[in-house]
């Protein structure tokens, strides 16, 4: 199974901050990848898919990047509603996999 | 309104049984790759099973893989968990989620059901 792995696990941060997450795959991944925003207690919502294409209805705030290997979530300007973990799942092949998480705590 | 509403979860012991459903409502099942996704206590995201749109396929991960079966009802718009030979490590909230596309395999998860929880304890 391919692994995914997120940093930071978690950190801290301002409103208005611009914050960046990376998630690395273990092997090459293409651009099969998406983002979750996920709350407590509530199911997660989704961000992006294949790397860089924004779902709709997600503030353009957020942006993906990345291709292989090394992707990375990045939100601009964060706001107070940005606060929350956020997972990266690659789809590039069966069984689908989670990263661990990344939480994002106000400062 | 587009929606995923689980039910079925519950307290059950170890090596027994428990079916969980989903049912759509605002879009026709059929049409889409759906998902069982769960989620242990404090824990991340750990992706469970998928029946494709056209029912060709069903995947399962490795720590599930002859013990749940995936399955739908189009008549029902209902997808379904059989969940046999239940492990305290099953424990979680388990989410069924559609894929982002109608027809074609993605496998990026656009709608979320709330979730339902199973408790394996003697």
């Amino acid at each position: 199974a391919i692994r995914m792995t997120q940093s930071p696990s978690s950190f801290s941060a301002s409103i208005g901050d611009r914050v960046t997450i990376t998630c690395r795959a273990s092997q090459g991944i293409s651009s099969y990848l998406a983002w979750y925003q996920q709350k407590p207690g509530k199911a997660p919502k989704f961000l992006i898919y294949a790397a860089s294409t924004l779902q709709s209805g997600v503030p353009s705030r957020f942006s993906g990047s990345g291709s292989g290997t090394d992707f990375t979530l990045t939100i601009s300007c964060l706001q107070s509603e940005d606060f929350a973990t956020y997972y990266c799942q690659q789809y590039y092949n069966y069984p689908r996999t989670f990263g661990q998480g990344t939480k994002v705590e106000i400062k | 309104q587009v929606q995923l509403v689980e039910s079925g979860g519950g307290v059950v012991q170890p090596g027994r049984s428990l079916k969980l459903s989903c049912a759509a409502s605002g879009f026709t099942l059929s049409g889409y790759g759906m998902h069982w996704v769960r989620q242990a206590p404090g824990k991340g995201l750990d992706w469970v099973a998928v029946i494709w749109y056209d029912g060709s396929n069903k995947y399962y991960a490795d720590s599930v893989k002859g013990r749940f079966t995936i399955s739908r009802d189009n008549s029902k718009n209902t997808l379904y968990l059989q969940m046999d030979s239940l492990r305290a490590e099953d424990t979680a909230v388990y989410y069924c989620a559609r894929d982002v596309f109608m027809g074609r395999m993605v496998d990026a998860f656009d709608i979320w059901g709330q979730g339902t929880m199973v408790t394996v304890s003697s």
